[in-house]
């Protein structure tokens, strides 16, 4: 089954804490995003990856790290997390950037207290 | 930043009616999608409507594009409890690397 498999689905963690959200797709997509979604806001682009080796940031990649070191797998790193980037997070993916359907996982709410 | 922005933000039929929703943005795109989300879940990909089209069916959905008024509308016919949810826009801009999404309308079907 065609799939962007996020983990975790929740996560609570504290201020300053690293953490790891991790992102995978099984279609041998070439394009990877992150999103975050917050009322009010709706989803804005963190970080995407064109290919293995190649990302680039987003609308709001402050705070944020990602990697492609495999083609499947888009993590996105929160070296040091803070309350403001408590939000529902989702990643995904296409064959091509955007000119064909975007694929998302099932989403990652992570609360930062 | 936000290129689509869905009209309206809410909207709430009896089961039955037709669903209408707008979409409008501000610069010229190849194409433009539509995205369902069920509450708190993934978006799930309704259709792609490219730039130099005009209309589109899907089963009951129906999305018209028109590029001199810079708007897209996405029509549900006879609508379920199941289309209950948020839905939106997201247009891919001529020469960027990216998706754009709208803030959404969030669908309630009265049963």
């Amino acid at each position: 089954e065609a799939q962007v498999t996020q983990n975790p689905r929740y996560l609570i963690t504290v201020t300053g804490k690293k953490l790891t959200v991790t992102c995978s797709q099984n279609m041998n997509h070439e394009y990877m995003s992150w999103y975050r979604q917050d009322p009010g806001l709706g989803l804005r682009q963190i970080y995407y990856s064109m290919n293995v080796e190649v990302t680039d940031k987003g609308d709001v990649p402050e705070g944020y790290k990602v990697s492609r070191k495999e083609k499947r797998n888009f993590p996105l790193i929160l070296e040091s997390p803070s309350p403001n980037q408590t939000s529902l997070y989702f990643c995904a993916s296409s064959l091509t950037t955007g000119g064909t359907e975007a694929f998302f996982g099932q989403g990652t709410r992570l609360t930062v207290v | 930043s936000q290129q689509g922005e869905e009209d309206p933000q809410a909207l709430s039929i009896q089961e039955g009616e037709n669903a209408t929703m707008n979409c409008s943005y501000k610069t010229s795109i190849n194409n433009l999608q539509w995205y369902r989300q069920n509450s708190g879940r993934g978006l799930v990909h309704l259709i792609l409507i490219r730039s130099n089209e005009r209309e589109k069916h899907s089963g009951r959905l129906r999305v018209t594009l028109d590029t001199s008024k810079k708007s897209s509308s996405l029509l549900i016919t006879a609508s379920r409890a199941a289309d209950t949810a948020s839905y939106f826009c997201a247009t891919r801009n001529q020469g960027a690397q990216k998706l754009v999404f709208g803030q959404g309308t969030r669908l309630t079907i009265n049963p």
